[in-house]
């Protein structure tokens, strides 16, 4: 089994609609979530960040925590064109050597006009 | 700011050929990572460097992946003799510190065929 899970789609919607992304993981000593973005032939960006359990709101962008499921979200608002790219899930823990950050196999989003 | 620049950004070899790529950090960053992305997953870790030390290298194939950081600034990954699974994209990331709140920034990356 994978340390973290994600669904690699592809997904495709219609522009202003509400996007869900996720991931589930294995490892519980994983503190600190991630969400980046990555555009096609461009290097990972970071999104959000969030530490342990709860929301993170940033725009239309709103990351949810729950360790408790060992589930993360990430909700898209009013999707635009812009956010058509691959959204990868990354995650660490705080101990040592445990800190190396492990990502997700990326979910492709398309978002059509 | 200038970003982490990589290159070559492209390079096709036949297996069993040699190839290195270079990567050049965000100024003051002191941690640097190489990570590769086969297509379709993502990055994972092959080393990672704190100034010019190696703190992780645990899921670097050593019989032929080779990295260094000399003076603690630019880095350099080197493959030799390749084998055609390792045609990936090889992304250099840096980050001012290591630990919890160290945040990645990543180069654009340089993408190996190998034939």
């Amino acid at each position: 089994q994978k340390e973290v899970e994600q669904d690699p789609g592809p997904l495709s919607v219609p522009e202003g609609a509400i996007v869900s992304l996720n991931c589930t993981y294995s490892n519980s000593a994983f503190q600190y979530f991630m969400w980046y973005r990555q555009y096609s032939r461009k290097g990972p960006e970071l999104l959000m960040y969030t530490y342990s359990s709860g929301n993170k709101e940033d725009g239309r962008f709103t990351a949810q925590v729950d360790k408790s499921s060992k589930y993360i979200s990430l909700f898209i608002r009013d999707s635009q064109p812009s956010d058509s790219a691959t959204y990868l899930c990354a995650m660490r823990g705080s101990n040592f050597g445990n800190e190396k950050l492990t990502f997700g196999t990326g979910t492709r989003l398309t978002i059509i006009p | 700011e200038a970003g982490v620049a990589q290159s070559p950004r492209y390079k096709i070899i036949e297996k069993r050929q040699s190839v290195a790529f270079w990567c050049n950090p965000i100024s003051g960053h002191a941690t640097l990572y190489w990570y590769q992305q086969i297509l379709g997953q993502g990055p994972k870790l092959l080393i990672q460097f704190q100034n010019n030390g190696v703190v992780d290298d645990s899921q670097l194939p050593k019989d032929r992946f080779s990295a260094e950081r000399l003076k603690g600034v630019d880095s350099t990954l080197k493959i030799q003799p390749a084998k055609l699974e390792d045609s990936a994209v090889y992304l250099c990331a840096s980050s001012l510190e290591a630990g919890e709140t160290g945040e990645l920034f990543f180069g654009e990356g340089s993408r190996l065929t190998v034939l």
